[in-house]
């Protein structure tokens, strides 16, 4: 079965502008969770879909938002980007009702 | 609010030389603690879950335990292809029953020398 799959793997950016990412699940797989992971801060949940709603947020500035479509991709956006958004983004899948989350690969953002 | 603090920070063992990685939490009603690998440039790698105070679960040379404040990752024997970042993470129970968000410790950078 094929994992996690996370495009772009690498972006640079420059300050103010806007960045799309994008997932997919492993087949199967109805949830999607979003993760920021810094060197300071670890990783830090930023949100998670289920049937195309948002079902659990974190602490994260409007900016940040997602989406998820009916096959069970979804997208994250990044909107006016400052510099401290430089992070691997890391996205996981998971059966709904079961625990485990499986993790993609990651985009690192780099934001100059 | 839930926390995982894990320690140490960073352990360098030789080859065969056996050691523990410690993993402290506290959450509002565990619904499971998680284990992780981390290589250099990839994502998490799923170890293990871990549901219950007592439980054990056992990988090849890795072993984790839970109690009812923390978990410990045990190595035995390591080989230089264990060193990786291991990350302990915990779910909190939900409110709907549906999937939470996990709660990552920092990370326990494990470096074994051949």
């Amino acid at each position: 079965k094929a994992g996690v799959t996370q495009t772009p793997r690498y972006l640079i950016k420059t300050r103010g502008q806007q960045v799309t990412l994008s997932c997919s699940p492993i087949s199967g797989h109805r949830s999607v969770s979003w993760y920021q992971q810094t060197p300071g801060q670890g990783l830090q949940f930023l949100f998670e879909y289920f049937s195309e709603t948002q079902r659990n947020k974190g602490n994260f500035p409007g900016r940040f938002s997602g989406r998820q479509f009916s096959n069970s991709r979804s997208e994250m956006n990044v909107s006016t980007l400052e510099l401290g958004d430089s992070a691997l983004y890391l996205c996981a899948s998971s059966i709904p009702g079961a625990d485990t989350q499986y993790f993609g690969p990651g985009t690192r953002l780099t934001v100059l | 609010e839930d926390q995982v603090t894990q320690s140490p920070e960073a352990l360098r063992l030789q080859e065969g030389e056996s050691s523990s990685l410690n993993c402290s939490y506290t959450v509002s009603g565990l619904r499971g603690l998680f284990w992780y690998r981390q290589d250099p440039g990839k994502g998490p790698e799923f170890l293990f879950t871990l549901y219950s105070a007592g439980e054990e679960k056992e990988k090849e040379r890795l072993k984790a335990t839970l109690t009812k404040k923390e978990s410990f990752l045990h190595i035995t024997a390591p080989k230089p292809e264990d060193s990786a970042t291991y990350l302990c993470a915990v779910q909190a129970k939900g409110a709907q029953g549906g999937s939470e968000k996990l709660v990552f410790g920092k990370g326990t950078k494990l470096t074994v020398n051949p």
